[in-house]
């Protein structure tokens, strides 16, 4: 079974520009979730997707980051405009419905 | 609000080693408790998950306890290897299926 899929591994821009990312699901899963993890720290949760309606998004910064799960498959992550502050790694997760999660291999963000 | 602790953050010790892990959280109303292993520019690995209902978890040298009363959970890791060093990162399950994770541990284990 193919794994939870993400790109691009690694992105570097500059400040005030924009920036996404794109995450495909191990199929069949219903539930999925984007998490930012900042270095030396846990990942937190941005927003989990149950199909294509937002469960919860009430830590993403909502004035810069958005994020949509159209079809409820695929879903994209995006930034716009980029801080230095947003210089970390963004997982992926996802899970069939409540149950375990399943992590990507992240995108590691570079803000300079 | 939930808020899991993770302590030490960072561990170094010679291959053969016992490694001990420690996780506290502050809400024991929880489904479970998972540990995941990361290596640098990686994703996420789960090792063991806990049901709330469960003492303890093993798989091959890793074995996982948890007190859910007291907010505690240990992560043991038998006879060390080089390959071991990695972060580890604890993480409980709360309603929803949140999960709420710690800041990790690093490992360094010196052949």
């Amino acid at each position: 079974e193919a794994g939870v899929a993400q790109s691009p591994r690694y992105k570097i821009i500059e400040k005030r520009q924009s920036v996404a990312f794109w995450c495909n699901p191990i199929s069949g899963h219903a539930t999925l979730y984007w998490y930012q993890q900042i270095l030396g720290q846990g990942p937190k949760l941005l927003i989990q997707f149950q199909n294509n309606g937002v469960v919860d998004d009430s830590q993403l910064p909502k004035d810069r980051f958005s994020a949509e799960r159209l079809k409820g498959v695929d879903s994209t992550l995006k930034i716009q405009p980029a801080k230095l502050e947003d210089s970390a790694v963004y997982l992926c997760a996802s899970s069939f419905y409540l149950d375990e999660q399943y992590f990507g291999p992240g995108t590691r963000l570079t803000v300079t | 609000k939930q808020e899991v602790t993770q302590i030490p953050a960072a561990l170094s010790v010679p291959e053969g080693e016992n490694l001990v892990l420690n996780c506290s959280f502050t809400d024991s109303a929880i489904y479970n408790l998972q540990w995941f292993r990361q290596d640098p520019g990686k994703g996420l690995t789960s090792l063991l998950l806990i049901q709330s209902s469960q003492r303890e978890q093993t798989s091959g040298r890793l074995n996982a306890s948890l007190d859910k009363s007291s907010g505690r959970s240990t992560l043991y890791i038998a006879a060390s290897q080089p390959g071991d060093s990695a972060t580890y990162l604890c993480a409980v399950k709360a309603a929803g299926n949140k999960l709420t994770f710690g800041g990790g541990t690093r490992v360094l284990v010196k052949p």
